[in-house]
């Protein structure tokens, strides 16, 4: 079974530019978060989509950032306008609905470093 | 606010000693308590978790403690090998509200052959 896939693997762009990373969720998994790491702190909740809905957004930073679920199957974050402060390790992670066994279980994907400069 | 400390941030340890790692909390709403494993390249990756119902839950080398009084759990690695060169995080959700997990910064562990 496929895991989480994430692109890019590491993205380097000018700030004030856009940036769009994707997410390929663990198929059937009807939960779909992402997460940032900034350098040497705490990896820290974004948004949290069930299907294509967002759950929980709480921890979108500004409104530069915007999230979608196509078809409650693959999800993007974007970017716009990118600043240095957005620096750090994205991630993804899914999970089965709640009900199912193994719910409790995020599996994560590998990141996308992003670098704005 | 960090909802979750974790200490220390580094550890290095010799093959075949402990590895422990700490972990403390504040909201007591916190009912599930992960640990999650990190190689360099590859994201994070459940290793072991445990509910504040049981006090230790053991799986192969690795165990968890809780102390629920206190609001700390520890990982606890033992017999290490140089394999478990990693960083490990340490989680904890609140069921009830949804299902994000609030993280510690990480610890990186090096076990020495």
């Amino acid at each position: 079974e496929a895991g989480v896939t994430q692109f890019p693997s590491h993205s380097v762009i000018e700030k004030g530019q856009t940036v769009t990373l994707r997410c390929d969720p663990i198929s059937g998994h009807d939960n779909l978060y992402w997460y940032r790491r900034v350098m040497g702190k705490e990896i820290k909740f974004l948004l949290h989509f069930v299907k294509e809905s967002k759950q929980d957004e709480s921890g979108m930073p500004n409104n530069r950032f915007l999230a979608e679920r196509t078809g409650g199957t693959y999800s993007t974050l974007k970017v716009q306008p990118a600043e240095l402060e957005d620096s750090g390790v994205y991630f993804c992670a899914s999970s089965l609905r709640r009900g199912q066994v193994g719910t409790d279980t995020q599996y994560f994907g590998p990141g996308t470093r992003l670098t704005v400069l | 606010q960090q909802q979750v400390k974790q200490s220390p941030q580094s550890l290095i340890v010799q093959k075949g000693g402990i590895s422990i790692i700490n972990c403390a909390y504040e909201n007591t709403a916190f009912d599930y308590f992960p640990w999650y494993q990190q190689f360099p390249g590859k994201g994070p990756a459940l290793l072991i978790a445990i509910r504040p119902d049981v006090s230790e839950k053991k799986e192969g080398r690795f165990t968890i403690s809780f102390n629920k009084s206190a609001k700390q759990f520890s990982l606890h690695i033992m017999d290490s090998q140089p394999g478990d060169s990693a960083t490990y995080f340490c989680a904890a959700r609140r069921t009830n509200t949804g299902n994000q997990f609030y993280f510690g910064t990480g610890t990186s562990l090096t076990v020495i052959p």
